[in-house]
């Protein structure tokens, strides 16, 4: 069955870097568009960085801004994001998600999220 | 930026009654709109795209409308399984951005 599974998060003192990983299985990962989302405790979702099925079109939310980078390797049907110079926000689950398709309006499947946690 | 308010915040029903949700956007979207449904400790679920349109093996009892600015959310008879919290979320141009609303939580009263 479609399926993604995040990993990477932990605890990371303010200013530090992390990288993220979403694998995918299940489906024709390298022909889809793909998205991180993101979630603080108590808070609704929160979009943070979409990336286009060849790794072309990247785009992120403002909140994250040039800290952030997202990237793909389809060969291994895995996406990154790599965040730099954490804050204390950026705690939270952070979730992979796959596009519905066509005109990148959904996300119809989700992982189960990684936790990164930003404290000294 | 086109914001989502979504309304009550919480809805206290019991098993069996029906629900009814509802998310405005400030401005209009035509009809791309999505809910997704997110039970405790589980990620979000895609429900209804596409304003009305239902996702793959999602029950019948769920049904979406609305366009423009205006959208509904009704879950005809609640089974234990949707006291959970609903999120509505549409794409935004100029810069392309993904938005939520803020949810709505249905609580068995």
């Amino acid at each position: 069955q479609v399926q993604l599974v995040e990993s990477g998060g932990g605890v990371v003192q303010p200013g530090g870097s992390l990288r993220l990983s979403c694998a995918g299985s299940g489906f024709s990962f390298g022909r889809y568009d793909m998205h991180w989302v993101r979630q603080a405790p108590g808070e609704g979702p929160e979009w943070v960085a979409f990336l286009s099925f060849d790794g072309t079109f990247k785009h992120y939310a403002k909140s994250v801004g040039a800290r952030f980078t997202v990237s793909r390797d389809n060969s291994k049907r895995t996406m990154y994001l790599d965040l730099d110079r954490l804050r204390p926000e950026d705690t939270a689950l952070y979730y992979c998600a796959r596009d519905l398709g066509g005109l990148d309006y959904y996300f119809d499947t989700w992982g189960q999220g990684t936790l990164v946690t930003v404290s000294s | 930026e086109n914001v989502l308010t979504q309304s009550p915040a919480t809805l206290s029903l019991s098993p069996g009654e029906r629900a009814t949700l509802s998310c405005r956007a400030s401005q209009s979207v035509a009809t791309y709109l999505a809910w997704y449904q997110q039970r405790p400790g589980q990620a979000p679920r895609l429900l209804i795209y596409d304003a009305s349109t239902r996702a793959t093996g999602v029950p019948a009892r769920f049904s979406g409308s609305g366009s423009g600015s205006d959208f509904t959310l009704s879950i005809s008879r609640l089974e234990p399984e949707d006291f959970a919290v609903y999120y509505c979320q549409l794409r935004s141009e100029g810069p392309r951005t993904w938005t939520f609303g803020q949810g709505t939580k249905v609580e068995n009263k």
